[in-house]
């Protein structure tokens, strides 16, 4: 069966300090996504990997396809951080199998 | 580059009733989904489309949900009649092509149904 677990699925931090999302998967894939969903619904693409690590300003993501396991990593965490992070997987197919997300709160 | 536009944004309705969603893909995006996502969960593919054709509804509910994609540019997604259990945020995304190569996604419209 294919399925994408994420944890935790909440996270608290003080402003600063560094985040780690975990995202796990049960069969090899072709792609991993991480996604962004702010509080009014709208979802924002952050990363697509296939092998290695890729970073974006203050937001990095990295993927072990023998694990399968993808972390996503934000250093010196903002409040405007604050969302929640999804990670969904293409299984070689069409569709995109969707983790629950994690909810992260950053508080000043 | 104009994003995924969706409307209405909320919508509240009671149980019995119909509503209807609308999507504008990107320009030149061949495929287009519809997705649930019910509070606290992933979002759920419910359709996806390839030009005007349907590619995969296999978790459609098509006793009350039915989605159109004419001229395989805008696309409706309708529920008729609402149960309690249809609130979610109802997402659209679209791709160049089927697979993924990117995913973009519009805001979603907030269905409450009472």
């Amino acid at each position: 069966k294919n399925e994408v677990e994420q944890s935790p699925q909440n996270l608290t931090a003080q402003e600063g300090e560094f985040i780690t999302i975990n995202c796990s998967y049960s069969v090899g894939i072709s792609a991993l996504h991480w996604l962004q969903q702010h509080p009014g619904g709208g979802i924002v693409s952050l990363f697509m990997l296939s092998s290695g690590k890729k970073k974006h300003g203050r937001l990095i993501a990295t993927i072990n396809i023998q694990e399968k396991h993808s972390s996503l990593h934000i250093t010196a965490s903002h409040p405007r951080d604050s969302a929640v992070y999804i990670c969904a997987v293409n299984f070689g197919n069409e569709k995109l199998t969707f983790g629950t997300g994690t909810r992260l709160t950053i508080i000043p | 580059e104009a994003g995924v536009a969706q409307s209405p944004r909320y919508k509240i309705i009671e149980k019995r009733q119909s509503v209807a969603f609308w999507c504008n893909p990107i320009s030149g995006h061949a495929t287009l989904y519809w997705y649930q996502q019910i509070l606290g969960q992933g979002p759920k593919l419910l359709i996806q489309f390839q030009n005007n054709g349907v590619v995969d509804d296999s978790q459609l509910p098509k006793d009350r949900f039915s989605a159109e994609r004419l001229k395989g540019v805008d696309s409706t997604l309708k529920i008729q009649p609402a149960k309690l259990e249809d609130s979610a945020v109802y997402l659209c995304a679209s791709s160049v092509m089927a697979g993924w190569t990117e995913a973009f996604f519009g805001q979603g419209t907030r269905l409450t149904v009472v």
